[in-house]
């Protein structure tokens, strides 16, 4: 189906350890982003991308990086995870600005840092 | 910074009752508003936006009203039904792509 997927669904890391989060979208969208989702709170941007080979840092990118080094993918690595970044992780995709309807959120990735 | 916020943080209502969800939202440059609906597991779903320039726009069983005035945003959901059980967000956009979340309502349907 089409969409946007992320892998893994689910992971528990020690602090200290790294891992990389991959997101994919088969849409030809040009917009992709990377949300932390935290109990009582809403999604908070953590980086996006306007295009293959670009990267921007959002509300809170401290403790990620991110790379887009193809259109359909873009990966958030954790370089040394803490236990502040237990959290869940949203990847989306939108092809244009101002329309709400384009952007499609992954089935999220949920991240225990212990 | 400016942040969209909602009300209340859970709503319980009656199955086959009205639901009205709200949002208020601070800033004024934001160009176009967003609901989405999260059920539990699963990543956020499109219901309905509206651009700054409407004040109403109508979709299947959902309205959404916009209050430029007082910065304020509601969500109307017609004759709710046990699947409308979910966490709503509202968030607001302008032209850099990006969407700033409010922190959610978590609306429970009663049979």
């Amino acid at each position: 189906n089409a969409g946007v997927t992320q892998t893994p669904k689910f992971r528990v890391l020690k602090t200290g350890q790294s891992m990389t989060l991959l997101c994919a979208q088969d849409m030809n969208h040009e917009y992709m982003y990377w949300y932390r989702q935290d109990p009582g709170m809403g999604l908070r941007l953590i980086h996006y991308s306007v295009g293959e080979g670009t990267t921007a840092k959002g509300e809170v990118p401290d403790g990620y990086n991110v790379s887009r080094l193809k259109k359909q993918n873009f990966l958030l690595g954790l370089e040394s995870a803490a236990p502040s970044q237990t959290s869940v992780y949203f990847c989306a995709s939108s092809y244009s600005i101002g329309t709400g309807d384009g952007y499609t959120f992954g089935s999220g990735t949920r991240l225990t840092v212990v | 910074g400016e942040s969209v916020g909602l009300h209340l943080p859970t709503l319980s209502v009656q199955e086959g009752d009205n639901s009205i969800i709200n949002c208020a939202y601070s800033n004024s440059a934001s160009d176009y508003f967003i609901w989405y609906k999260q059920e539990s597991g699963k990543g956020p779903q499109f219901i309905i936006d509206i651009r700054s320039n409407m004040d109403k726009r109508q979709g299947q069983r959902v309205t959404v009203l916009l209050n430029k005035t007082v910065k304020h945003l509601s969500l109307q959901i017609a004759a709710t039904q046990p699947g409308d059980s979910a966490v709503y967000f509202c968030a607001e956009g302008d032209n850099d792509y990006k969407l700033s979340f409010g922190a959610g309502t978590t609306v429970t349907v009663r049979a």
